[in-house]
């Protein structure tokens, strides 16, 4: 299976401060299709998870634009530009080019 | 934006079989295709499979012999089947769409006897 290596595993933030979160693939994720199927999902305490990003760097509909994605290959970031009191929770990558698909360990956000 | 609902027992006994539905509403079954994952309590998510809307299926290698994914789509509705189950199988249930765009909001069975 491919492992998803998150760090770091808890991450403080000043509020309006920035964020970021490391992803690495054990494995190439590039797709045979040429698409690169590194995803980015929000688990806000006590609620199911939800997308932010796709394919690496493609924003969900009503994601605000502070969050962005970046990466290719094994290496993999997600930013948040200005952390707001709603964006604690737990943030997972998740590779779906090679199955199983698999997950990172997830990334507690939390306020100073 | 498509709905999803699990629904099912949330108490089930060592070596019974685990069954829960997935209801979605807001779109077709018939367009995508549909996973299944799963949230032990305080721990990771671990995907256990999907369906086309064809039937076609695929598992988690880890899961395989026990797991079984139907999907009616006349009743726009998905199952997931895993047989002979232990404590290590308590976990939250969620489907999802395809590749996880939507979610439901998960469905706690804890396997107890």
């Amino acid at each position: 299976d491919v492992v998803m290596t998150q760090s770091p595993l808890s991450l403080p933030v000043t509020l309006g401060q920035p964020a970021s979160i490391s992803c690495r693939s054990s494995q190439s994720l590039v797709f045979s299709d040429g698409n690169t199927y590194l995803t980015w999902f929000q688990q806000r305490p006590g609620r199911s998870p939800r997308r932010l990003i796709s394919k690496v760097s493609n924003r969900d509909s009503g994601v605000p634009d502070r969050f962005s994605g970046s990466g290719s290959g094994t290496d993999f970031t997600l930013k948040i530009s200005g952390v707001e009191a709603e964006d604690v929770g737990l943030y997972y990558c998740m590779q779906s080019t090679h199955w199983p698909w698999t997950f990172g360990q997830g990334t507690k956000v939390e306020i100073k | 934006q498509v709905q999803l609902q699990e629904s099912g027992p949330g108490l089930v006994k060592p070596s019974e079989t685990l069954s829960l539905m997935c209801t979605v509403s807001g779109g077709s079954i018939s367009s995508s295709y549909w996973s299944w994952i799963r949230q032990p309590p305080g721990k990771g998510l671990e995907w256990i499979g999907y369906i086309y809307s064809s039937g076609g299926t695929n598992s988690n290698p880890s899961l395989k012999s026990r797991v079984t994914m139907l999907i009616d789509t006349s009743k726009n509705q998905f199952s997931l089947s895993l047989s002979s189950v232990t404590a290590a199988d308590t976990a939250v249930y969620y489907c999802a769409t395809g590749r996880g765009s939507s979610w439901g909001q998960g469905t706690l069975v804890t396997v107890s006897s």
